[in-house]
Parts: structure tokens; C-alpha cells; sequence
């Protein structure tokens, strides 16, 4: 069955410490992967996308995110966390169709 | 800006009662639009596809005549809770496909709907 595990429920780090969001999947073909950012009450934003070629994609505000195969991965980061990235985090998977499986989110908090 | 919006971002309504959520592509076209029931601190589940001019696509465990989904026109679905009770209350997101992404995925989001009901 097609999955998305964020295995990280909470995650906490301090401003301008690096960050990393786990994201593992399970899929039977190669996925269009996606991270999308949450903040309170608001609908999703895009931070980026993987649909093929190189494995290392860059996003807006700073973060990226590497496509690993092997390890069926594609986890988030950011080398130094600014206090306005405390969100929720989901992680996404999808074919085509448009049909996504989404992650269970990871709520990051930022301390000052 | 966004590409995608909702209307209400709010709402209560009384227990029996129905309430209609707009989602709006602005500046493109959409046959097709997605709706995501998200419950507190959880993920985000496809409730229905919806597609303009035909009837919507709902998802297994959906109520179809609890959640009427209506795609009119290219810019506009709408999503009616009917006969609204508190285990309705949630967090509504609808999306758009990305035009200029191509065959890819993408989705605009819009910014979701919150429903409380009493």
C-alpha cells in the first residue's frame, strides 16, 4: 500500500540551528515528491518539489530537500532556521493524478 | 498571491443546519479540483475530486449526500456539509492543479475552511 511516514511528530531547534524533517514513502513507481508548509489556520504552501533529474532540489525560503532512492527518503533541511519557519510540515506523495498521500506533518517550533 | 481562494475562512453553524464552502481558482482555469478534510493535528484526507460540468469523484468512507461537492464553472466548486453535526467540525482545504506544472502533480492550495458546529 502507498504510505508516507513522517516519523517526527514534534521537532524542536533553536533560531539559526540547521534543521532536518524526515520523510519516508512508500511507492510503486518512481513518486512526485513534495514538501508543503502549514502555518496555524492557513491553507498549504508549496516549498518544493522532486519529479525527477537531480536528486537534491532547492526551495523557497531557503530550504531544500534530497531524493534518495535506496532509502525510499526525501527529507527536508535547512541550514539555519529563522523563527518564522515554526509551522507544520507535511511531507507528500503523488502520481499523475493528482491524487496526494500525505505525510502526518511535523510541527516545528522555533526557540529565540 | 494566492491562487486558490476559500470562502468562509470561518464558520459556526447550528447543528441540522447546512453550510456551503467556495473555492475559486483566480486568474486560471480548473475542470478539475480536490477537497481535503483535515481533522485537529492530523493529515490531510482527499474527501472528493470534483469536476466541472459531471459528478463528483468521493473517496471510500465519504457520504455523498452528507457532502454535496458542485463544480459549475471553471473557477468554482463548492462544497455543501449537509445537515451539519459537531463531528463535521474541521478544517476544509480545497486545490487546484498547477496549469503551468504540467502532467506533474502539483496543486495550488487554497487556504482552507474552518467548521465549527454547535
Amino acid at each position: 500500500a502507498q504510505s508516507v511516514t513522517q516519523p517526527d511528530i514534534h521537532i524542536t531547534v533553536s533560531e539559526g540551528a540547521s534543521l532536518e524533517l524526515r520523510c519516508n514513502y512508500s511507492y510503486g513507481a518512481t513518486p512526485y515528491l513534495f514538501w508543503y508548509v502549514q502555518s496555524p489556520g492557513q491553507g498549504l504552501q508549496l516549498l518544493l518539489k522532486y519529479f525527477s533529474g537531480d536528486t537534491l532540489v532547492q526551495g523557497i525560503k531557503g530550504f531544500e530537500a534530497e531524493f534518495k532512492r535506496s532509502q525510499s527518503s526525501f527529507n527536508l533541511r535547512k541550514p539555519s532556521v529563522h523563527w518564522s519557519d515554526a509551522a507544520e510540515y507535511f511531507c507528500a506523495v503523488a502520481s499523475g493524478t493528482y491524487k496526494y498521500i500525505f505525510g502526518t506533518g511535523t510541527r516545528l517550533k522555533v526557540l529565540a | 498571491g494566492a491562487v486558490v481562494s476559500q470562502h468562509p475562512s470561518r464558520v459556526i453553524c447550528k447543528s441540522g443546519t447546512s453550510v456551503k464552502i467556495e473555492c475559486r481558482s483566480l486568474d486560471f482555469q480548473a475542470t478539475t479540483m480536490f477537497w481535503y478534510r483535515q481533522f485537529p493535528k492530523q493529515s490531510l484526507m482527499l474527501m472528493a475530486t470534483s469536476n466541472e460540468g459531471s459528478k463528483a469523484t468521493y473517496e471510500q468512507g465519504v457520504e455523498k449526500d452528507k457532502f454535496l461537492i458542485n463544480h459549475a464553472s471553471l473557477t468554482l466548486s463548492t462544497l455543501t456539509v449537509t445537515s451539519a453535526h459537531p463531528e463535521d467540525s474541521s478544517f476544509y482545504i480545497c486545490s487546484a492543479p498547477n496549469p503551468s506544472a504540467g502532467n506533474t502533480g502539483e496543486l495550488f492550495f487554497g487556504e482552507g475552511s474552518r467548521l465549527t458546529v454547535l
